[in-house]
């Protein structure tokens, strides 16, 4: 079993749609949580750190549940710039320099 | 700024040549990172260092692989020989001892066949 899994996708959603991914890791001693995003032949980068209280930026929100072991994103009012593939991404302990990354969820938004 | 540089971009080889990549992280970062990207295994942390220091290289597959960074701002990844199933992606990426943490800079790849 792979210690970040996440859902292959392709999520095909319309423009102004709502979306939502889920990621869930095995070790429930995981400390930091993020996502990031790659475009097609691009390299990662960071969208957001994921926070126990949640957190907002934008049209994007990202929650944790440690209970559950589950991380999520929700884009709202998609833009089709907002296709790429997202990558739900933890890091074991709190040296946040060692990140496992999921095999990401893929996401395209059509006009 | 520039940011992480990565060479070569492609590499084709055969199977037993002896392939090197480079990379030169961002000014100013001190932490430096080498990935593995396939699609079927996604993203795979090989080997990073911190001031120069190889920290952690429980990622590196085998023997064939290796890593070294002689100084601040140049890092390699060589692997000899190598085999067909080394084909992937492989990413540098710096981390600032100042920046948010868990944010990564990653450089553009080299895409790695291996005949």
């Amino acid at each position: 079993r792979k210690e970040v899994e996440q859902d292959p996708g392709p999520f095909n959603v319309p423009e102004g749609a709502t979306v939502a991914f889920n990621c869930t890791y095995s070790n429930s001693a995981s400390q930091s949580f993020f996502w990031y995003r790659q475009d097609c032949r691009k390299e990662p980068k960071l969208l957001m750190s994921v926070y126990s209280s949640g957190n907002e930026d934008g049209r994007f929100t990202a929650q944790l549940n440690r209970a559950s072991q589950y991380i999520s994103l929700l884009i709202r009012d998609s833009k089709l710039s907002d296709s790429a593939t997202y990558l739900c991404v933890v890091a074991r302990s709190y040296n946040t320099d060692k990140l496992i990354f999921g095999t990401g969820t893929r996401l395209q938004v059509f006009p | 700024d520039a940011g992480v540089i990565q060479s070569p971009r492609h590499e084709v080889t055969e199977m037993g040549q002896e392939v090197t990549l480079r990379c030169k992280p961002i000014s100013g970062h001190n932490s430096l990172f080498w990935y593995r990207q396939t699609m079927m295994r996604g993203l795979e942390l090989l080997i990073y260092f911190n001031n120069n220091v190889p920290i952690d290289d429980s990622g590196m597959p085998e023997d064939r692989f290796s890593a070294k960074m002689p100084n601040a701002s140049f890092s390699t990844l060589k692997i000899q020989p190598s085999e067909p199933r080394d084909s992937a992606v492989y990413f540098c990426a710096s981390r600032s001892p100042t920046g948010i943490q868990g944010e990564q800079f990653f450089g553009p790849g080299t895409r790695l066949t291996v005949l």
